[in-house]
């Protein structure tokens, strides 16, 4: 089976701009989720989508939203990008949904906000 | 509060040597369940172990082990005769009502 794909692998933007990830699931995966990983914060969860319903959210502000299709692929958005969002945004995904799962993950994107 | 604490931030050895990162956690939860990943410098999570609080056996898998010491809180994982392809960093994970990572250990195997 194909693995976790996410598009852009590389992504540089302006403060004040917006982007959107892309990720691709497992073929069969019904359940994506979305992590940001900052040298200073480390990983951290920022959503789960499952069925197109958004299942768990983490501590992230407003300006993070995602949206799941019905094929399961996944869209994260970031609008009016600030310096700290500078990140690898990582998609993980699992044929269940919950934190308990467990969570096959894909290259990432890396933002780079300046 | 749910907390995962990985007190090495580096370890570096010697080709052949053996490693142990420790893994800390704290949690409320009856149930709950811990995750191993590597993350290469190509920066995809790789998944290495799940188990359940249920399940405190200890596990093998090739020159990789992990112990899980419920009494202590703790999941350790061992990397048997280190090979230069180990060199990653190595996150340790809790799942219970959320998802926790610790910071990560950076392994570093020189030839």
């Amino acid at each position: 089976k194909a693995g976790v794909t996410q598009t852009p692998r590389y992504l540089i933007k302006t403060r004040g701009q917006q982007v959107t990830l892309s990720c691709s699931p497992i073929s069969g995966h019904r359940s994506v989720s979305w992590y940001q990983q900052t040298p200073g914060q480390g990983l951290q969860f920022l959503f789960e989508y499952f069925s197109e319903t958004q299942r768990n959210k983490g501590n992230f502000p407003g300006r993070f939203s995602g949206r799941q299709f019905s094929n399961s692929r996944s869209e994260m958005n970031v609008s009016t990008l600030e310096l700290g969002d500078s990140a690898l945004y990582l998609c993980a995904s699992n044929p269940a949904y919950g934190f308990q799962e467990t969570q096959y993950f894909g290259p990432g994107t890396r933002l780079l906000v300046l | 509060a749910q907390k995962v604490t990985q007190a090495q931030t580096e370890i570096s050895v010697v080709e052949k040597e053996d490693v142990t990162l420790d893994c800390v956690y704290e949690t409320r939860d009856t149930t709950y369940y811990l995750f191993w990943y590597k993350q290469p410098p190509s920066g995809e999570l790789v998944f290495l172990i799940r188990r359940n609080s249920f399940d405190e056996q200890n596990e093998i898998s090739g020159r990789y082990s992990w112990n899980f010491q419920k009494s202590t809180s703790s999941f350790n994982f061992t990397i048997t005769a280190s090979q230069v392809v180990d060199s990653a960093v190595y996150f340790c994970a809790l799942a219970g009502n959320k998802l926790t990572f610790g910071g990560g250990t950076r392994v570093l195997v020189k030839p």
